[in-house]
């Protein structure tokens, strides 16, 4: 069964609003987190590196205003898209370590701006 | 983390063996090769790792040529539901740390009737 999930799987707003995602490891506890996002017929794209505990890690061209991210626990992870555009539609997919060895993935949130 | 290269896309018939190929060249000793898939609007899902040795598990095999430059993940009987992008990726492993993955653009693969 999964053992990563996120919430909503698919979401519509409006442009100029802000979009929460929450990424849950279900049966793990996992202090670090990672958050993709995947435009179509693209791959997968590392967005930052949720912390929990401390200030997530983002990666080069990711503005850190607009992706807003929060590792409150170790079981949960939250994406905050501010002041959403329609060029933010995207596919957006967390990632979560267990052990060494295997990362699992949410299924996603597909995010349509509209 | 090494970088990796695969086919754009490869059809399969339906019962037959999958050999999805990836060559990694510029991999050094302590890199594994790990093989993630992706079905269409789906996460993606963990498939097999290896450092060196063949690996086998209940959803494919992974042979690794001997000078590691290359591998190939065979899923020895495709189903229709094994279509999907098929990523091969390079990473080290450091105890005690979580570390991301860097996706290319992955095989297409597309199990036929």
């Amino acid at each position: 069964g999964a053992v990563v999930s996120q919430h909503p799987s698919w979401v519509i707003c409006k442009s100029g609003t802000s979009v929460k995602i929450e990424c849950r490891s279900l049966d793990f506890q996992a202090t670090t987190m990672f958050w993709y996002r995947q435009f179509p017929k693209q791959s997968l794209m590392l967005m930052a590196t949720s912390n929990e505990g401390s200030k997530a890690t983002y990666e080069q061209g990711v503005e850190k205003d607009k992706f807003l991210i929060n590792h409150a626990s170790l079981t949960l992870s939250t994406l905050t898209v501010t002041s959403a555009h329609p060029e933010d539609s995207s596919f957006y997919i967390c990632s979560a370590p267990r052990g060494d060895i295997t990362q699992y993935f949410g299924p996603g949130t597909r995010l349509t701006v509209l | 983390d090494a970088k990796t290269t695969q086919p754009p896309s490869m059809d399969c018939a339906e019962g037959r063996a999958a050999n999805l190929p990836c060559n990694h060249s510029t991999i050094s000793g302590n890199e594994y090769v790990y093989w993630y898939r992706q079905i269409h609007s789906q996460g993606p899902q963990y498939i097999i790792h290896g450092l060196k040795n063949n690996e086998t598990n209940e959803m494919a095999s992974l042979i690794i040529t001997e000078d590691r430059k290359s591998s190939t993940l065979i899923l020895p009987h495709a189903t229709l539901r094994d279509t999907a992008v098929y990523y091969c990726i390079v990473r080290t492993l450091q105890t005690g740390t979580a570390s991301k993955l860097t996706f290319g653009t992955g095989t297409r693969l597309q199990v036929t009737l």
